[in-house]
């Protein structure tokens, strides 16, 4: 069974700290994707990144950053220099092969405090 | 990425009633998914929604209290029926295409709230 964890519940930053949002998963698949969303106080789900399990090569987006290391089964999400528009619910999830769907962590809460 | 357009955007519903939500893709899609996030929790599946089949159901929920519709691979329906507060939750659209590749992505959800 596939399983996405994110432990931190909620966290709460100033702005322009650093913060870093666990996401720990197990799969027996192969070949499998992970994802990190966005969900706005509006209720839409944004997609933010999608890394695939062949690929272990960190990524960059502006002030976003993502940490895949398949050996600690973890895909971790860094916000820095955080701004107060960064401040939402951000959620983990894993997709396995085929037409699958996401499956979820229970979601990190974000405040980011000015 | 596919634009995902969901209807209502939100609902005051009444007790015993049922509602329709729809999900229109600008694009053909093969996977549309059904997700139900109640107030403060995850996302939780309803159904996987293929075009031309009878939907697939998780463990949880059932077809008479959840019927879902899929005409064509650019439209789905979601009812949800016989509604009680314990419905009260965001709906959420999701679809998978070839274009897309393996992102799903999400609608803006349909806010239902059951008095």
């Amino acid at each position: 069974a596939q399983k996405v964890t994110q432990a931190q519940t909620e966290i709460s930053v100033v702005e322009k700290e650093d913060v870093t949002l666990d996401c720990v998963y197990e799969t027996r698949d192969t070949t499998y994707y992970l994802f990190w969303y966005k969900q706005p106080p509006s209720g839409e789900l944004v997609f933010l990144i999608r890394r695939n399990s062949f690929d272990e090569q960190n990524e960059i987006s502006g002030r976003y950053s993502w940490n895949f290391q398949k050996s600690t089964s973890s895909f971790n999400f860094t916000i820095t220099a955080s701004q107060v528009v960064d401040s939402a619910v951000y959620f983990c999830a894993l997709r396995g092969a085929g037409n699958t769907p996401l499956v979820f962590g229970k979601g990190t809460r974000l405040s980011v405090i000015a | 990425s596919a634009v995902i357009s969901q209807k209502p955007s939100r609902d005051i519903c009444q007790r015993g009633t049922s509602l329709t939500i729809q999900c229109q893709v600008d694009s053909q899609v093969t996977m549309m998914f059904w997700y139900r996030q109640q107030p403060g929790q995850s996302l939780t599946l309803i159904a996987t929604a293929n075009q031309g089949s009878e939907a697939t159901y998780e463990s949880g929920f059932v077809i008479d209290k959840f019927p879902i519709s899929r005409p064509n691979l650019t439209f789905s329906t979601l009812t949800v029926s016989n509604m009680s507060p314990e419905d009260s939750s965001i709906y959420l659209c999701s679809v998978s295409s070839r274009v897309s590749g393996n992102t799903i992505y999400f609608g803006e959800g349909s806010w239902l709230t059951v008095v």
